[in-house]
């Protein structure tokens, strides 16, 4: 069965950091770029991150440029979000997404969706 | 950055009744537009990739159209179970964005 599971959400002051993990399995996980997507409580989707299969390539939202860092070890099947400096608008359930097949340039639809991860910065 | 436009926000159908969700990008995107549905406490789900391209296990009754700025979700016969949000997103360009989304409510 095709799974993303993440982790690592939580409760932190602003200014503080936390590190997300997804973990990927039923599918060959270096073939396909992974993303993080957010939904703040009761609002839309909001793109934050991806990264390109072979880990090589990686691209931010503006909103998290600079401070958020994505990554993934191919060895473990894993995927992860690295975020700095938290601010109160970075609040969200953040879900780890796969790229749907064919692999094609840039990015394609997301096929998979894990459960989710919640964040909540406050102080 | 493409700045996605979905109407309406918010429909109230009777099941069996038939419903449109636009989406409208600020620039063209060929076709690189997909569609989720997302019910309360779910994850989203790929509905249609591609503006038209159905997925597998999918019920038919959803189907997509459109190309370029303007883009069509059609829900034919709706049921009860398909009460829920649905968002469009475009791959075209970095950033990637979704539209504000639309929610499904049924009478």
């Amino acid at each position: 069965e095709v799974q993303l599971v993440e982790s690592g959400g939580g409760v932190v002051q602003p200014g503080g950091s936390l590190r997300l993990s997804c973990a990927a399995s039923g599918f060959t996980f270096d073939d396909y770029a992974m993303h993080w997507v957010r939904q703040a409580p009761g609002k839309g989707l909001e793109w934050v991150s991806l990264i390109s299969g072979d880990g090589g390539s990686t691209y931010y939202a503006d909103s998290v440029k600079g401070r958020f860092t994505i990554s993934r070890d191919n060895s473990k099947n894993s995927l992860y979000l690295q975020m700095n400096s938290l601010r109160t608008e970075d609040t969200a359930l953040y879900y780890c997404a796969k790229d749907a097949p064919p692999v094609v340039p840039g990015a394609n639809a997301f096929d998979i969706w894990g459960q989710g991860t919640m964040v909540t910065v406050s102080s | 950055e493409i700045v996605l436009t979905q109407s309406p926000d918010f429909q109230s159908v009777t099941p069996k009744e038939k419903v449109t969700i636009t989406c409208r990008a600020s620039q063209s995107i060929g076709s690189s537009l997909h569609w989720y549905q997302q019910k309360p406490d779910q994850s989203p789900k790929l509905l249609i990739k591609y503006a038209s391209q159905s997925i597998s296990g999918v019920p038919s009754r959803f189907s997509g159209s459109g190309s370029g700025t303007d883009f069509t979700l059609t829900i034919n016969s709706l049921e009860a179970e398909d009460a829920a949000a649905y968002y469009c997103h475009q791959s075209s360009s970095l950033p990637l964005t979704f539209g504000g989304g639309t929610k499904v409510e049924i009478k």
